[in-house]
């Protein structure tokens, strides 16, 4: 089955401790975004690339850090410099801009600060 | 900049019941317009989309119409089932851009 996943479900992190969550699709997409979801908020964007080995940053980047070195992932590393980052995140894949293709978003991945 | 307003919730409603979720938006050129739907612990899935003015979008008996002249995109449904308990999104994005622009999500309970 096609599809986007997201490792792990539930995630805990140490204070001053990088973490990184995987993102991976086998859809042949181009276009791959993470977003960070708040209780009873929207979503927002954190990274987003367009093609291999290129990424923009979105408009919560800061303490975060993202690579794409092949097609099919897009790690996105938290890092102790994001000052709260217990959150939902979700990683979204696309086979173009957004404009013109769909959005399909992975389960994501639930981090907790202790 | 791009903003998408939602109304707020938690919306209550009994089974069968019509549905009707606010939406307007903000963008300085022609959006495209989208509602998703999220389920508890899980992520979004595309419930419609609509791409230039007076068009319609339409999934599992949700509507909405894309309204230039009043920017809104409401989000409807004739007679509501349990099981669309879920959070619903409004998004917009610019057609030559890559960001999705979310609302703060709507919480829909649908009682039996």
């Amino acid at each position: 089955d096609g599809g986007i996943t997201q490792s792990p479900k539930y995630l805990f992190r140490k204070e001053g401790q990088n973490v990184t969550l995987s993102c991976e699709q086998n859809l042949n997409h181009d276009a791959m975004y993470w977003y960070r979801q708040d209780p009873g908020q929207g979503l927002r964007l954190i990274y987003y690339s367009q093609i291999v080995n290129d990424f923009q940053k979105g408009d919560i980047a800061e303490g975060y850090s993202v690579s794409r070195e092949k097609k099919e992932s897009f790690p996105l590393t938290v890092t102790s410099a994001q000052k709260n980052p217990t959150a939902f995140y979700l990683c979204a894949s696309s086979s173009g801009p957004a404009g013109r293709d769909t959005q399909y978003f992975g389960p994501g991945t639930r981090l907790t600060v202790l | 900049g791009n903003s998408v307003t939602q109304m707020e919730g938690p919306v209550t409603l009994s089974e069968e019941a019509f549905l009707t979720i606010n939406c307007t938006y903000t963008a300085t050129g022609y959006p495209s317009l989208f509602w998703y739907v999220q389920y508890p612990g899980e992520g979004l899935q595309l419930l419609l989309k609509a791409t230039k003015a007076d068009d319609k979008g339409s999934n599992k008996g949700f509507e909405a119409t894309y309204r230039k002249e009043t920017t809104s995109f409401h989000l409807e449904k004739g007679s509501v089932q349990v099981s669309d308990s879920a959070v619903y999104f409004c998004a917009l994005t610019l057609n030559a851009g890559n960001m999705l622009t979310f609302g703060g999500g709507t919480r829909l309970m649908v009682k039996p």
